[in-house]
This record gives C-alpha cells, sequence and structure tokens, in this order.
C-alpha cells in the first residue's frame, strides 16, 4: 500500500530538547517535503526536496532542518524548539506528474 | 494581493444545496491548480486538479479564470460527507513542487 509513514504521532516536550521527526515514502517519489499548519494561518511549507541530496527552503524554514540521505526518508530536525513550534506537521510526497501524498501528521507541543 | 487568498466561510449549507467557493492567486505564471479536501484533524487529500478551463468529477466541477486569476470550485446535490475544509493550492515560483495552500474554506453540510 502506498505510505507516508510519520512518526511521532503525537509529542509533547520542552524547549531546547532537540527533536526529530522522521517521514519515510514507500513510492520510490523523488519529490518530498514538510508543511505546518496552525489556526488561521492554513498550510505553510518549511522546506522541501527535489532529490537525494537536494534541498530547499520553504516559505518559513526557520528553526527547522532537513536531510535527504536517501530517496525514502525526509526527517525534519528542531535543534533547539521553541514554544512557537507547537504545531501540526504535515509530510508529503509526490513523483512526476501526480499529486501529493500526505502522512497522517504530528501534532508537537513544546512546552 | 494575497498570494492564494480563499473565501473565509464558514458554508453552512442544508443537504442537497449546492455550493460554490472561490479562490484568487497572485502568480500569473502559475499553471495548475488543486483544491485539496481536508477532514478535521486528518492530512489534505487531493480532490481535483485544474490544468485548463476546469475539470468536473462527479458532483464537483472546477474552474480556471486566468485572465481574473481565480478558481471556483463547485459542490451539486451535497451531501453530509462533504463536510469538510476545502484548501486552495497554487504552485509558487513556476514550479510544482512549492506549493502555497489557501487558509481553507469550512463547508458543513446539515441535514
Amino acid at each position: 500500500e502506498a505510505q507516508v509513514t510519520q512518526n511521532p504521532r503525537y509529542l509533547i516536550t520542552v524547549t531546547g530538547k532537540k527533536l526529530t521527526v522522521t517521514c519515510s515514502q514507500n513510492m520510490n517519489h523523488e519529490y518530498m517535503s514538510w508543511y505546518r499548519q496552525d489556526p488561521g494561518l492554513g498550510l505553510r511549507q518549511i522546506y522541501y526536496s527535489m532529490n537525494v541530496e537536494v534541498t530547499d527552503k520553504g516559505d518559513v524554514p526557520e528553526g527547522y532542518k532537513v536531510s535527504r540521505k536517501e530517496k525514502r526518508n525526509f526527517p525534519l530536525i528542531l535543534e533547539s524548539p521553541s514554544p512557537n513550534q507547537t504545531s501540526l506537521y504535515f509530510c508529503a510526497s509526490k513523483g512526476a506528474n501526480q499529486p501529493q501524498h500526505f502522512g497522517d501528521g504530528t501534532r508537537l507541543s513544546i512546552l | 494581493r494575497k498570494e492564494v487568498e480563499q473565501d473565509p466561510g464558514p458554508f453552512n449549507v442544508p443537504e442537497g444545496a449546492t455550493v460554490a467557493f472561490n479562490c484568487t492567486y497572485s502568480n500569473s505564471a502559475s499553471q495548475s491548480f488543486f483544491w485539496y479536501r481536508q477532514d478535521c484533524r486528518k492530512e489534505p487529500k487531493l480532490l481535483m486538479s485544474v490544468y485548463s478551463s476546469g475539470n468536473e468529477d462527479g458532483r464537483f466541477t472546477a474552474q480556471l479564470n486566468r485572465a481574473s486569476q481565480y478558481i471556483s470550485l463547485l459542490i451539486r446535490d451535497s451531501k453530509l460527507s462533504d463536510s469538510a475544509t476545502y484548501l486552495c493550492v497554487v504552485p509558487s515560483g513556476g514550479s510544482n513542487y512549492k506549493l502555497t495552500f489557501g487558509k481553507g474554506t469550512l463547508l458543513t453540510v446539515n441535514p
């Protein structure tokens, strides 16, 4: 079954404690992306990757890092999380001429 | 003009009603457009793609007006299951990979 898998689904943590949200897709898609969704602001793109070792900033990259060492994985790294990064995060992947497939979402709370 | 702007809603309609949402965009170079549907606390899912003047899929019709830079989504014979948030999505920067999402329009279909 075609899937985009995010982990964890829910996380409550504290300011400054580094965390990583993993994203994995099994569709051999070249393109992957991270979004955050906040009330009243909609979905905003954080980073995206066109292929292995190719990443680029989206609209709200500050405070985040990503890596794309292999095609199937695209982790989102928060080196020093802050409360304003409390949000619902979605990972997505896309093949050529195909729509984006989204993961189930990760709800992060930074206290 | 904002990059992507949608009807703020919310829309409350009875079953069987016809409802239309509008979305305006600022990037005249955008070639393709998308409507996504998002249920509460779930991931967005593609509803329709719009590449030319419009697209029709059953009860759903999407129309594109390039001169006025807006796209619309028409839902006929609304069902209770159509209740969701509808997101207008426009590629930015001339690429289908960097996407800008509208803030969404909430539709509630009442019995």
